[in-house]
């Protein structure tokens, strides 16, 4: 089976500047995450998705993030306006049940961001 | 609230000795645990999982996680190293009681095998 996909896989922007993020999870997935993996660091969950309706977003910084999940399908995470805090890999995952907490996450490549 | 952690940054193994990537964890229910390996310039891979009974568990590459409730460890382990191994490790945990919605990484730990 097809992976999950994430574009771009790099990104530059300067601070105050908006950038977002795309994600393909694998095919019949129910549940999509984001997550924000700062060099040196796990990741951490930013939200969670499961099919089209947010399940856990009590990490996303709300004032200036945002996520939306299509159809329950590809979703975007979008950063406005940045900050060089901001600056990190932000990495996108699925898991095959809905409210699955037994299930195995499966990681796209990421996309690394450089706020300048 | 849960937490995870794994107390060594980096550990150097020779190929061909047993490895051990230590972790700790904090749940007030059952806990759900994984390991996921990180390659350089990659996402992270699931190499296994502890969700309840034998408290020796089997994943990808020859690896095994040892359960152990009694010291909240589940350590990573390998008997002979490879240096194809070198990469990232994270351990995770999930609160199973709650339906474990939020799964929380450990820092992680960098695997060295030199030849």
């Amino acid at each position: 089976e097809a992976g999950v996909a994430q574009s771009p896989r790099y990104k530059i922007i300067e601070k105050r500047q908006s950038v977002a993020f795309w994600c393909n999870p694998i095919s019949g997935h129910a549940t999509l995450y984001w997550y924000q993996q700062i060099l040196g660091q796990g990741p951490k969950l930013l939200i969670q998705f499961q099919n089209n309706g947010v399940v856990d977003d009590s990490q996303l910084p709300k004032d200036r993030f945002s996520a939306e999940r299509l159809k329950g399908v590809d979703s975007t995470l979008k950063i406005q306006p940045a900050k060089l805090e901001d600056s990190a890999v932000y990495l996108c995952a699925s898991s095959r049940t809905s409210g699955g907490a037994r299930d195995e996450q499966f990681f796209g490549p990421g996309t690394r961001l450089t706020v300048l | 609230a849960q937490s995870v952690a794994q107390p060594e940054d980096q550990v150097n193994v020779a190929e061909g000795n047993p490895l051990t990537v230590k972790c700790t964890y904090s749940v007030s229910g059952n806990p759900y645990l994984f390991w996921y390996v990180q390659y350089p310039n990659r996402g992270l891979q699931f190499l296994l999982k502890y969700i309840t009974g034998d408290n020796l568990v089997k994943g990808s590459y020859g690896f095994e996680a040892e359960f152990n409730k009694s010291q909240t460890s589940f350590h990573l382990k390998k008997p002979s190293a490879l240096v194809s191994d070198s990469a990232l490790y994270f351990c995770a945990v999930r609160e199973g009681n709650t339906g474990g919605f939020k799964t929380i990484f450990g820092a992680g730990t960098r695997l060295f095998v030199k030849a």
